[in-house]
């Protein structure tokens, strides 16, 4: 079945870093969605991309869907210690349904 | 709007045991879905629903059993509880037109299975 590789699993920074991560999928997707998932919560969306090349800003993470569109990638720039949690990529293809990375856990030292 | 609300937070059960998670969205969403969350592996759907009286399976959907008679409601159950069904549960929802884009999720339930 389709797969979604998202990379790095966890990340440990300092305050202030930028932080990159990205997903890579077998197949082409025709949405990538971005979720973060803080303890004990739901995933909340971040930012959707819809469309070969776009990239989107929320503040201060920016998304982009890439020309493959099988990868994507969020960036966060000038973290903070409430960016810490799990940020999962997903995307859906002509089937439909989303399909979910594995999760990239980030956490902020003050 | 509450959102997605679920219900319970936490649940400890034996094996062979059955139970039903409930599920509620006031958004008058049409798609509901739920997942199941285990370490490393992301979340996985379990059961889907594009509309009332409609529902098909996900990846997963072995043990569970869903129904939906209203738009509101989307209680997933577990007939006979396995100790491989320890995991968190969320519910999630999104509008017709795009409904398997911009899920909107409940707070989820935390399930051990003893």
């Amino acid at each position: 079945g389709q797969q979604l590789n998202q990379s790095p699993q966890s990340m440990f920074i300092q305050e202030g870093e930028d932080v990159s991560m990205n997903c890579t999928s077998s197949s082409i997707f025709n949405t990538w969605l971005w979720y973060k998932q803080d303890p004990g919560e739901g995933p909340v969306l971040l930012i959707a991309l819809y469309k070969a090349g776009e990239l989107t800003s929320n503040g201060r993470l920016t998304a982009q869907f890439g020309i493959t569109r099988k990868d994507s990638f969020l960036n966060i720039s000038a973290s903070i210690p409430s960016d810490v949690g799990i940020y999962f990529c997903s995307g859906s293809s002509n089937t439909g349904k989303l399909i979910f990375g594995q999760g990239t856990t980030l956490q902020v030292k003050p | 709007n509450a959102g997605v609300t679920q219900t319970p937070k936490f649940q400890v059960l034996k094996t062979g045991q059955s139970m039903t998670l409930q599920c509620a969205q006031d958004m008058n969403h049409e798609y509901m879905s739920w997942y199941r969350q285990d370490p490393g592996m992301g979340l996985r759907l379990i059961h889907y629903s594009v509309g009332a009286g409609i529902t098909d399976q996900g990846e997963v959907p072995n043990g569970y059993n869903v129904s939906r008679s209203t738009t509101e409601d989307f209680p997933l159950r577990l007939l006979s509880a396995a100790p491989s069904q320890t995991s968190v549960y969320f519910c999630a929802s999104s509008v017709a037109g795009a409904p398997y884009n911009e899920q909107f999720f409940g707070p989820g339930t935390r399930l051990t299975v003893l």
